[in-house]
């Protein structure tokens, strides 16, 4: 079984309709991230979270939200979609116990590919 | 400028080539370098990590010019399997802050029979 899940792998939705899409993860890992990925451009960080209570602002969070419901557990919200909102989206995990001297492996999801009409 | 400037490519090589991908950051303060690989329609995977002195795995070569900030992929011997993108990342973050990636748009490489 993979370790980082993502649903759905596939939406295709209309403009105006709240998105929510899912991550979960069996890794034991505290760190949680929300990217998404755009033909030409590379992986932009949405928003990422360091534990249950600690949730920060990425590089394009507007339009977005999210809640870490669980350690395993951190969802993505698109509130009213639109047709830029298209895209292919991450989730990742990473482990603070291995991130001494500023290293971060992160383990990505298969991503969800969104399509806003 | 952008923060990780790669070329993107593609480059396309005969099996058994060897070939070369670089990539230039802007913050001299970096904290860590690293190489993704993404095959098609896939998640991002780590390949390896990027030290300042220079580090090997196998085929592949990595160096870190901390002076020039600038990364290097070194790629032996290239395999079909080696059609990929290959992504720059760079930690640009502090531990007080938590670890943050930044991503290059990636390399295309295509290995031809």
């Amino acid at each position: 079984d993979a370790d980082v899940t993502q649903t759905p792998r596939n939406r295709i939705t209309k403009t105006g309709k709240r998105i929510m899409l899912e991550c979960s993860q069996t890794k034991g890992h505290d760190r949680m991230y929300w990217y998404r990925q755009d033909p030409g451009l590379g992986l932009q960080l949405i928003y990422y979270s360091f534990d249950v209570k600690d949730i920060n602002k990425g590089e394009i969070s507007d339009g977005y939200s999210v809640s870490r419901q669980a350690q395993a557990k951190f969802s993505l919200s698109l509130e009213s979609a639109i047709p830029n909102q298209t895209a292919l989206y991450f989730c990742a995990t990473s482990d603070r116990r291995t991130s001494g001297g500023g290293a971060d492996t992160q383990y990505f999801g298969p991503g969800t590919r969104l399509t806003v009409l | 400028r952008k923060e990780v400037e790669q070329d993107p490519g593609p480059f396309n090589v005969p099996e058994g080539a060897t070939v070369a991908f670089n990539c230039t950051y802007s913050n001299s303060a970096s904290q860590s370098f690293f190489w993704y690989r993404q095959d098609c329609r896939k998640e991002p995977k780590l390949l390896m990590s990027v030290y300042s002195s220079g580090n090997e795995d196998g085929r592949f070569t990595a160096q870190l010019n901390r002076a020039s900030q600038y990364i290097s992929l070194l790629i032996r011997d290239s395999k079909l399997s080696d059609s990929a993108t290959y992504l720059c990342v760079v930690n640009f973050g502090r531990k007080s802050s938590g670890d943050k990636l930044t991503f290059g748009t990636g390399t295309r490489l295509a290995v031809r029979p």
